[in-house]
């Protein structure tokens, strides 16, 4: 059964500040891995989806990565903003028909201005 | 409509009522999914529907949950007997094409149904 994992569960930084989102997952046969922003109270946008052919995807000032082989992922926001306060989640699809989306717990960031 | 659309918000029950959670998929969206997520934590699948078919239910925590699809648009999840530990965001997710397809399989969230069971 896949398993994601999210460090850290939360994070708290000044603003400006870069910062590295991370992400694993123990089986590494997925099809893409999708990183979601959750608000208090809000559903998931989506931010940013690699395919399992993909390194990295890149929007703005995030960039996501992904090494399949080594089961990780990781999130980088460049020059944090107060408006950057949410919750982080990564989920991972499945290679087979039917595996959905898994979820890690998620990261909850605070950025003070 | 423009995106997912989730009904009601907001959802106050008290242990052992029935409550009935609705969602609008993305017009055209083939595939549906209900995940479930408690204070704090990630989402969690409950399952899946293919237009009305329901694929995969392997996540229903129990026989007191219950989801259909019936014209393979709108989606009602439904809690029978509810107890304290129903108490979650109900999310819905829709995707243009069937799980196993080609294509990004890229999935779009509602903002989810409050339930709060006292």
């Amino acid at each position: 059964k896949q398993e994601v994992t999210q460090i850290p569960a939360a994070l708290s930084v000044p603003e400006g500040e870069n910062l590295v989102l991370n992400c694993s997952f123990t089986d590494s046969a997925i099809y893409n891995l999708q990183w979601f922003r959750q608000d208090p109270g809000k559903g998931l946008t989506s931010l940013l989806l690699i395919q399992s052919s993909q390194r990295e995807q890149t929007s703005g000032r995030l960039n996501a990565s992904l090494d399949k082989s080594s089961g990780r992922s990781t999130l980088y926001i460049a020059a944090s903003q107060p408006g950057d306060s949410a919750t982080y989640l990564c989920a991972v699809r499945g290679n087979n028909a039917g595996n959905m989306l898994t979820f890690g717990g998620g990261t909850r960031l605070m950025v003070k201005p | 409509g423009a995106g997912v659309s989730q009904s009601p918000r907001y959802k106050v029950a008290k242990r052992g009522q029935d409550v009935a959670l609705r969602c609008d998929p993305i017009s055209g969206h083939v595939s549906l999914f209900w995940y479930q997520q408690a204070l704090g934590q990630g989402p969690e699948f409950l399952t899946y529907f293919q237009n009305e078919a329901q694929l995969d239910k392997s996540g229903l925590p129990s026989d007191r949950f219950f989801a259909e699809r019936p014209e393979g648009s709108v989606s009602t999840l439904k809690i029978q007997r509810t107890q304290q530990e129903d108490s979650a965001v109900y999310l819905c997710a829709s995707s243009p094409r069937p799980q196993g397809q080609m294509g990004t399989g890229e999935l779009f969230f509602g903002e989810g149904s409050r339930l709060t069971v006292l």
